[in-house]
């Protein structure tokens, strides 16, 4: 089955700079490559996604890299602000079938003031 | 943007007794609907897969007969934690996929206590 590894597990960062965060995936047939944010007790938000026949996606500040040669993702979130402090989960999956998310272990954002 | 669904939001259970959990695509029809739990501090596990009028698909290591599953319609499936003990207490969290796939709908999740 599908393994996704995901660093750092935590990344602190000042308030206005930018933070990244890795995630590499094992099954080369995954083609769905979602972000999440969760805060403390509630529902996973997703942020951003891409699909595997593209190589970046931006919205806002917040944009997503794919390689799939490499097998890896990355989010990078600029001009941090205090919201966006939160745990950051990477997914993958084989989209538009019946297969569930594989998700990443997750990174705990701090943005310090 | 669609909406999930999941009742109860909490719930404090006796060991041995079993609860049902229940997760709605309010807006949408959902053709496969997903189950995950999720310890403290710890990421999102895929527990099943449930779709329509068929049998639900379970990970590795996830009991059926514990964890039982039924999805009665398009827009409802339920989660059964049956003589439920302390280590069952988790976060649990159904999310709903529509036709066609697309992106997840995730439901606000039930956080089950086990006493």
């Amino acid at each position: 089955g599908e393994n996704v590894e995901q660093h750092p597990s935590t990344l602190s960062v000042q308030e206005g700079d930018s933070a990244v965060i890795k995630c590499t995936y094992s099954d080369s047939a995954s083609n769905y490559f979602p972000w999440y944010k969760q805060e403390l007790g509630k529902r996973p938000q997703l942020i951003i996604d891409i699909r595997s026949n593209v190589g970046e996606k931006k919205d806002q500040r917040i944009a997503v890299t794919l390689n799939k040669t490499a097998k890896h993702f990355s989010l990078h979130i600029t001009e941090t602000q205090p919201e966006d402090s939160a745990v950051y989960f990477c997914a993958a999956t084989l989209g538009g079938g019946a297969d569930g998310l594989t998700f990443g272990k997750g990174t705990h954002l701090i943005i310090q003031p | 943007g669609a909406v999930v669904s999941q009742h109860p939001s909490w719930v404090i259970c006796k060991s041995g007794t079993s609860v049902k959990i229940e997760c709605r695509s309010l807006d949408f029809q959902a053709t496969t609907m997903f189950w995950y739990r999720q310890f403290p501090k710890q990421s999102l596990m895929l527990m099943a897969t449930s779709n329509e009028g068929s049998k639900a698909t379970y990970e590795q290591g996830v009991e059926k007969d514990k964890f039982l599953i039924n999805h009665a319609s398009l827009t409802l499936s339920t989660l059964t934690v049956t003589s439920a003990h302390p280590e069952d207490s988790s976060f649990y969290i159904c999310s709903a996929r529509g036709f066609g796939g697309g992106q997840d709908y995730f439901g606000p999740g039930t956080r089950l206590t086990v006493t």
